[in-house]
């Protein structure tokens, strides 16, 4: 299948200050990106879909001035973590789906820590 | 909104034994049905895509079934073995490939 390159794997950083996590489709164009997180032991949620070269489309309870997405090419998306607080701690993973669209490919996800 | 809700949440089994994890959805109008693998701290690993028009869908000693009409989807695991502990998800996609997810279902294979 396509592969999804995701950075970082896991960051830790201070409340306050914003993360941004990068995800790039390394053989395919990505012309649909999707957001997901997942609190401990829950199962992941769809934060937001972006299309690219448009503005993100956010679910519903999710602060889209919180969490930033840019999706200026068709292999790179990113998700800025703005003023991260401990409650922002997750995992979040990104998927990218093509043309087609077959199916989506997901990158390896980010654990992130705010202390 | 859709609902997913995978049955049973965990499951402890001995090696070789065969077994079934469960998956319902509560809207038929689905786009694909898929099943995943996750090991704990990592990301997804994709095992079977079922096709809205499919019924099921096998690679090695995986077997996914999909009846839309009752909205439910099953996993088949012959002969399990200790690699195979992990947590499977089930996930439904709703036009293109937004995936709504189950909870899942923590497997552990003792040897």
């Amino acid at each position: 299948g396509a592969v999804v390159s995701q950075h970082p794997s896991w960051v830790i950083c201070k409340s306050g200050t914003s993360v941004k996590i990068e995800c790039r489709s390394l053989d395919f164009q990505a012309t649909t990106m999707f957001w997901y997180r997942q609190f401990p032991k829950q199962s992941l949620m769809l934060m937001a879909t972006s299309n690219e070269g448009s503005k993100a489309t956010y679910e519903q309870g999710v602060e889209k001035d919180k969490f930033l997405i840019n999706h200026a090419s068709l292999t790179l998306s990113t998700l800025t973590v703005t003023s991260a607080h401990p409650e922002d701690s997750s995992f979040y993973i990104c998927s990218g789906e093509d043309r087609g669209p077959t199916e989506a490919f997901f990158g390896q996800g980010t654990r992130l820590t705010v202390v | 909104k859709q609902e997913v809700t995978q049955i049973p949440a965990a499951l402890s089994v001995p090696e070789g034994e065969n077994l079934v994890l469960n998956c319902s959805f509560t809207d038929s109008a689905i786009y694909n049905l898929q099943w995943f693998r996750q090991d704990p701290g990592k990301g997804l690993t994709s095992l079977l895509l079922i096709q809205s028009s499919q019924r099921e869908q096998t690679s090695g000693r995986l077997n996914a079934s999909l009846d839309k009409s009752s909205g439910r989807s099953t996993l088949y695991i012959a002969a399990s073995q200790p690699g195979d502990s992990a947590t499977y998800l089930c996930a439904v996609a709703l036009g293109g490939n937004k995936l709504v997810f189950g909870a899942g279902t923590i497997l552990r294979v003792k040897s």
